[in-house]
């Protein structure tokens, strides 16, 4: 019931096409949704973030789409580009845990 | 400001050595998080301190065990090495104490590898 599960596990994309990648979680506890994204040799650094009451999110070319019903989440890179090629993680936790529980990575690859 | 620092970057050990590796939050911010990540698992969470008390616990054997001093600089502690703790070490930190909703903000890391 902790588990977040996350595909697909790799996505290649054209530059300027659309990456889409979906989470899904079953623990209904579970009240924070962020997206972090990590390049080759660095950390993971967060893109965006979500709470259940609300059912979209956007921030430039990153938009989340939660569906609480379905208990599933996902991201959407609009305009994808070379440099968004790295690997993306979704991520849930309770609001009162410090506990990120991860999904296992998409590896994005935009083609120029 | 600087960021979350991590020392040393890489290290070797062999099987049955202990280790220890050092995290500093950004200035001002007193949670600190660490992440195991390996292909296999993928990010697991291993704990997490605040005001040098540890908030919340992983699923992961007491070999694993941590502290974080006055000043929030934290270290992690790994006994007895096995070749399963080979691994990126990851240290978060996060400035405000209501919960995981605030950033955490993650260092570059520490490669453990276990011969």
């Amino acid at each position: 019931q902790q588990q977040v599960k996350q595909s697909p596990q790799s996505l290649i994309v054209q530059k300027g096409g659309i990456s889409i990648i979906n989470c899904a979680y079953e623990n209904t506890a579970f009240d924070y949704f962020p997206w972090y994204q990590q390049f080759p040799g660095k950390g993971p650094a967060l893109l965006i973030a979500i709470r259940p009451d609300v059912s979209e999110k956007k921030e430039g070319r990153f938009t989340i789409s939660f569906n609480k019903s379905a208990k599933q989440f996902s991201l959407h890179i609009m305009d994808s580009q070379p440099g968004d090629s790295a690997t993306y993680f979704c991520a849930a936790s309770m609001y009162s845990s410090y506990k990120l529980i991860f999904g296992s990575g998409t590896r994005l690859l935009v083609r120029p | 400001k600087a960021g979350v620092t991590q020392t040393p970057r890489y290290l070797i050990k062999t099987r049955g050595q202990q280790v220890t590796l050092s995290c500093s939050p950004i200035s001002g911010h007193r949670s600190v998080s660490w992440y195991q990540q390996t292909p296999g698992q993928g990010l697991q969470f291993l704990f997490e301190y605040f005001s040098e008390t540890q908030r919340n616990k992983g699923n992961f054997p007491g070999r694993f065990s941590g502290r974080q001093f006055s000043n929030s600089r934290s270290e992690m502690n790994v006994s007895t090495l096995e070749l399963g703790d080979s691994a990126l070490y990851l240290c978060a930190s996060s400035s405000k104490t209501s919960g995981a909703s605030d950033t955490q903000y993650f260092g570059p890391g520490t490669r453990l590898t276990v011969l």
